[in-house]
């Protein structure tokens, strides 16, 4: 069964840094691309980042470009995403997701997270 | 980058009634690389739909998802109480950004 955990979320200042971490299980993690997602509160769905299957390759969105960088190890079956100078505006819940069809940058997500709760605030 | 426009905004129908929701692209969707995802509050998505049609595992026949080009559509043929959700179309056609559309919201008439 393909189990994604996330974690690191909570409460920053605006300017300050975060890293969530997505632990995965239930599949060869090495051979699917994951992404980031997130949902600011009473909002849609916005794709934040995606990393290759092999780590080599990653894609952001503008809005965190040069702020957010995406990683993963392999090893560990572990995905992780560092946030610096955050904003008001990255305010959401952050769901790991599991792409559908292999370790390619553009998929879509057939298996989710349950997300974890970004809040910057001062 | 594409931008994908879901309509209606809002869809009141009843229980065993047939739902039609569109989603538009600005630009043509690589190969029909369009999504579709039901979300439930306080819940992750839940995709339905891969390559426009394509069913996704365990998903009931009622869901069916047709179209190409810009105009893509999700229907649910005959409403259940629990298909009574926020439905998302996300297009993963070519190169990044991958984007959604910002959801329809199907309520209990």
């Amino acid at each position: 069964e393909v189990q994604l955990l996330e974690s690191g979320g909570g409460l920053v200042q605006p300017g300050g840094s975060l890293r969530l971490s997505c632990a995965a299980s239930g599949f060869t993690f090495s051979n699917y691309a994951m992404s980031w997602v997130r949902q600011a509160p009473g909002k849609g769905l916005e794709w934040v980042a995606a990393i290759s299957g092999s780590g080599g390759s990653a894609y952001y969105v503008d809005s965190v470009k040069g702020r957010f960088t995406i990683s993963r190890d392999n090893s560990k079956n572990t995905l992780f995403l560092q946030m610096n100078s955050l904003r008001i505006e990255d305010t959401a819940v952050y769901f790991c997701a599991k792409s559908g069809v292999g370790p390619t940058l553009s998929h879509f997500f057939d298996y989710w997270g349950q997300g974890t709760l970004l809040t910057v605030s001062s | 980058e594409i931008v994908l426009t879901q309509s209606p905004g809002t869809l009141s129908l009843s229980p065993g009634e047939r739902a039609t929701l569109s989603c538009r692209a600005s630009q043509s969707v690589t190969s029909s690389y369009l999504a579709w995802y039901q979300q439930k509050p306080g819940q992750a998505p839940r995709l339905l739909i891969y390559g426009a049609s394509n069913r996704a595992t365990g998903i009931p026949d009622r869901f069916s998802g047709s179209g190409s080009g810009t105009d893509f559509t999700l229907t649910i043929s005959r409403l259940e109480p629990e298909d009574f959700a926020v439905y998302c179309c996300q297009q993963y056609g070519g190169s990044p950004p991958i984007t959604f559309g910002q959801g329809t919201r199907l309520e209990i008439k």
